[in-house]
């Protein structure tokens, strides 16, 4: 059985520009979750998708960041435009049953992003 | 309050030695209390979890140890190998936290042969 899967697994781009992260969950996975970790720093939640609904989005930081999960399948995370904080591993997780449940997260080897 | 505090940032221990980290929390409402396993270049992945009505788990050479009056929960490992060389987080959550996962800033361990 595949894992989760994101792409690109390093983007570098300038200040300004637009990035566009894509993550491929387990298949029959329904939550999936996007979170970023800044070097040395905590991970952070960003937003929960059940199926193709936005659960939670509490943790997304301004509205430059759009999460987009059409079909209830793969999701993508864009950043437009891109600053220098936005700079970290950017991981999604996805998971068959909700938080609430504390199930087991499986996470992806995360994107890479580098604002310069 | 939707802290965890995770120390220390790194830590090397011999091969054989036990490795000790730990967490703190403020939220009394936390309630599943997972610590993640990172290698470098793959995400983290689920090692340990324990709820706060059992004050100890373990799962082979891994062990939580949970004390709830102190808002405290530690990973030991036990005769550490260096295939135990990895990025270990901790982490919390519970209703206050809509269920999300708090995460504590990682702990680096090396184990030398």
């Amino acid at each position: 059985e595949a894992g989760v899967t994101q792409f690109p697994s390093h983007s570098v781009i300038e200040k300004g520009q637009t990035v566009t992260l894509r993550c491929d969950p387990i298949s029959g996975h329904d939550n999936l979750y996007w979170y970023r970790r800044v070097m040395g720093k905590e991970i952070k939640f960003l937003l929960h998708f059940v199926k193709e609904s936005k659960q939670d989005e509490s943790g997304m930081p301004n509205n430059r960041f759009l999460a987009e999960r059409t079909g209830g399948t793969y999701s993508t995370l864009k950043v437009q435009p891109a600053e220098l904080e936005d700079s970290g591993v950017y991981f999604c997780a996805s998971s068959s049953k909700t938080a609430a449940t504390n199930e087991k997260l499986f996470f992806g080897s995360g994107t890479q992003l580098s604002v310069l | 309050q939707q802290q965890v505090k995770q120390s220390p940032q790194s830590l090397i221990v011999q091969k054989g030695g036990i490795s000790i980290i730990n967490c703190a929390y403020e939220n009394t409402a936390f309630d599943y209390f997972p610590w993640y396993q990172q290698f470098p270049g793959k995400g983290p992945a689920l090692l340990i979890a324990i709820r706060p009505d059992v004050s100890e788990k373990k799962e082979g050479r891994f062990t939580i140890s949970f004390n709830k009056s102190a808002k405290q929960f530690s990973l030991h490992i036990m005769d550490s190998q260096p295939g135990d060389s990895a990025t270990y987080f901790c982490a919390a959550s519970g209703w206050d936290s809509n269920y999300q996962l708090i995460w504590g800033a990682g702990t680096k361990l090396i184990i030398k042969p």
